[in-house]
């Protein structure tokens, strides 16, 4: 089974801080994405890559960036948390030619 | 642009009764994949179908099926016999072949299944 992990389950941070979300998967999957998921607002894409170092983004980048250094971790960066972006954050990943997205079990962020 | 429409914030349904989740789904290409994903409470997301588009015959999976009505832009989630551990949030999903590899979800219903 495609196993996807993400390093935190539950995060409390400052508004301010530079915060850091971890992805991993173990699948050699090209594709990698980060949603954001909020009551009422379904998930909504952050950022997504294609290949190391490649990414695009989603429908909600602004006051966030992505990092992928390797083909199987993908970092999802904070620049300065606000409030507005408590909220639970998804990683998926996928191989290509229209393959499903398996998702990890996501992470409570709470910024105060 | 596509979009996908879940217009059942909530629904409930008995234990080993039926119930039928709705989508609708707008996109310009012909060629596309449809999901329905589902999250139960505190728990990892997980694919329970997928439909091809191309192919007319509905997807099924043990309990559930689908209802793939291509013109109609429709793709409804029937669970059959339900079962406590069907309460969840379900998401139906749509991607165009090619191109992207973008999921665009909707937003989502929370089903209940009581005792």
């Amino acid at each position: 089974d495609v196993k996807v992990t993400q390093s935190s389950r539950y995060l409390v941070k400052r508004t301010g801080e530079k915060v850091f979300l971890e992805c991993v998967q173990d699948m050699d999957h090209e594709n990698m994405f980060w949603y954001r998921q909020d009551p009422g607002l379904g998930l909504r894409l952050i950022y997504f890559s294609y290949d190391v170092k490649m990414k695009e983004k989603g429908d909600i980048p602004e006051g966030y960036s992505v990092s992928r250094e390797k083909k199987e971790r993908f970092s999802l960066i904070l620049e300065s948390a606000s409030t507005n972006q408590t909220s639970m954050y998804l990683c998926a990943s996928s191989l290509t030619h229209n393959q499903p997205q398996h998702f990890g079990d996501g992470t409570r962020l709470s910024i105060l | 642009a596509q979009t996908v429409t879940q217009s059942q914030p909530e629904m409930s349904v008995q234990e080993a009764e039926t119930v039928t989740l709705s989508c609708t789904y707008d996109t310009s290409e012909n060629n596309y994949y449809l999901f329905w994903y589902k999250q139960p409470p505190s728990r990892q997301m997980i694919l329970v179908i997928r439909q091809e588009a191309y192919k007319q015959q509905n997807a099924t999976e043990n309990r559930f099926s689908v209802n793939f009505q291509k013109a109609a832009k429709s793709f409804s989630l029937k669970i059959s016999d339900s079962q406590l551990g069907d309460t969840a949030m379900y998401f139906c999903a749509l991607k165009t072949q090619g191109g992207s590899e973008k999921l665009v979800f909707g937003k989502g219903t929370k089903l209940t299944v009581n005792p």
